[in-house]
């Protein structure tokens, strides 16, 4: 199975901040990635598909890159309701594999 | 909209069994791969079982190899997962889950129900 791994795991903002996660893939997985956002006691949601194309409702301040094996989720100016936690997930293969998540905490 | 409802979830002994269910509507559902999620309390997401959009062919965790089985009822809009053999290590909210593309085997996941909460405890 291809191994995701986030870092960090968590990250001490402010509102206003830029904020960047990172997800490396154990090997190669193209631009096959996605991004969710997950708040306590709620389901994931699909933030990012494809490495870098937003979803449908998504703010523009949400915003993905990479290809391979690095990958990153940027929150140009973080907002009250971004506080949450957030997990890539990789479909490169059917056996689809999530990284671990990073909690983003208010500073 | 896209609704997944799901159902069958509880207190289960260790070693038992347990059969989840969910209902879709709001989509062509014999049009799209679904999942089954699941999360351990403050824990992580693990994709534990995948079905294709006809049933062709379905993936598991190896966490969960023969023991658990998935299925699908296109004609009734139907997902189900049942657990056998239960462990402690099965505890978690399992959420049914939609793929974003159609007619594939797994991709992003675009629509979450809002979870079962599955408890195995002696």
């Amino acid at each position: 199975d291809i191994q995701m791994t986030q870092s960090p795991s968590t990250l001490s903002a402010s509102v206003g901040d830029r904020v960047t996660i990172t997800c490396r893939a154990s090997q190669s997985i193209n631009s096959w990635l996605a991004w969710y956002q997950q708040k306590p006691g709620k389901a994931p949601k699909l933030l990012i598909y494809k490495a870098s194309s937003l979803e449908g409702g998504v703010p523009s301040r949400f915003s993905g890159s990479g290809s391979g094996t690095e990958f990153t989720l940027t929150i140009s100016s973080l907002q009250p309701d971004d506080f949450a936690t957030y997990y890539c997930q990789q479909y490169n293969t059917y056996l689809l594999t999530f990284g671990g998540g990073t909690k983003v905490e208010i500073k | 909209q896209v609704q997944l409802v799901e159902s069958g979830g509880g207190v289960v002994q260790p070693g038992r069994s347990l059969r989840l269910s969910c209902a879709a509507s709001g989509f062509i559902f014999s049009s799209y791969a679904m999942h089954w999620v699941r999360q351990a309390p403050g824990q992580g997401l693990e994709r534990v079982a995948g079905i294709s959009y006809d049933g062709s062919n379905k993936y598991y965790a190896d966490s969960v190899k023969g023991r658990f089985t998935l299925s699908r009822d296109n004609s009734k809009n139907t997902l189900s997962l049942q657990m056998d053999s239960l462990r402690a290590e099965d505890t978690a909210v399992y959420y049914c889950v939609r793929d974003k593309i159609t007619f594939g085997s797994g991709s992003s996941l675009h629509s979450w129900g809002r979870g079962t909460l599955v408890t195995v405890s002696s």
